[in-house]
């Protein structure tokens, strides 16, 4: 089965400056999670959505970080504008359901450097 | 609220060797999940091994083997007769059972395996 794709897989800008990112899922997976990577961390959720419903979005910066899930499949996860805390790996990552037997799936992320 | 401690930021071991990475958790639920998942330099995160609370055998996949202690609320990993490929970073999670809400990971540890 295709894996999560996630694009850009390297962006650079400008602090104030804005970026979107995309996560595909994979097919059938209902269940779909955003996690900010900062340097030497471990992933930090920022946002899971239950089809293109939003369960979690307790650690989303609201005032700068927005997304959204069209027709429960596709995601972006949009920063405007950004800082330079914001300098990171977002990984995107799905899976079938909330079970602990249902494993999460992972992109290979998009590492973000604000300059 | 549950935290998770990896108190070993780096680890090396010489190929063919065993070594064991820790893990301590902080909770006060009885039914939860603790993982270990595996980051190599593509960033994808790869599920390693999972263990439920419930059970008191530990995980086994191959080379991979847990020492699940719940009293302590300690989860080590540990990986036997070592390769160059288990070179990553290795994440330690928790995660709520009956719960949607996503994992809490560690900080993680950075394995190097030397020839």
């Amino acid at each position: 089965e295709a894996g999560v794709a996630q694009s850009p897989r390297y962006k650079i800008i400008e602090k104030r400056q804005s970026v979107a990112f995309w996560c595909n899922p994979i097919s059938g997976h209902a269940t779909l999670y955003w996690y900010q990577q900062i340097l030497g961390q471990g992933p930090k959720l920022l946002i899971q959505f239950q089809n293109n419903g939003v369960v979690d979005d307790s650690q989303l910066p609201k005032d700068r970080f927005s997304a959204e899930r069209l027709k429960g499949v596709d995601s972006t996860l949009k920063i405007q504008p950004a800082k330079l805390e914001d300098s990171a790996v977002y990984l995107c990552a799905s899976s079938f359901g909330v079970r602990p037997n249902q494993p999460q799936h992972f992109g290979d992320g998009t590492r973000l450097s604000i300059l | 609220a549950q935290t998770v401690t990896q108190s070993q930021p780096e680890m090396s071991v010489q190929e063919a060797e065993t070594v064991t990475l820790s893990c301590t958790y902080d909770t006060s639920e009885s039914d939860y999940y603790l993982f270990w998942y595996k980051q190599p330099p593509s960033r994808q995160m790869i599920l390693v091994i999972r263990q439920e609370a419930y059970k008191q055998q530990n995980a086994t996949e191959n080379r991979f083997s847990v020492n699940f202690q719940k009293a302590a609320k300690s989860f080590s990993l540990k990986i036997s007769d070592s390769q160059l490929g288990d070179a990553a970073m290795y994440f330690c999670a928790y995660k709520k059972d009956g719960s949607a809400r996503q994992l809490t990971f560690g900080s993680g540890t950075q394995l190097t395996v030397l020839p």
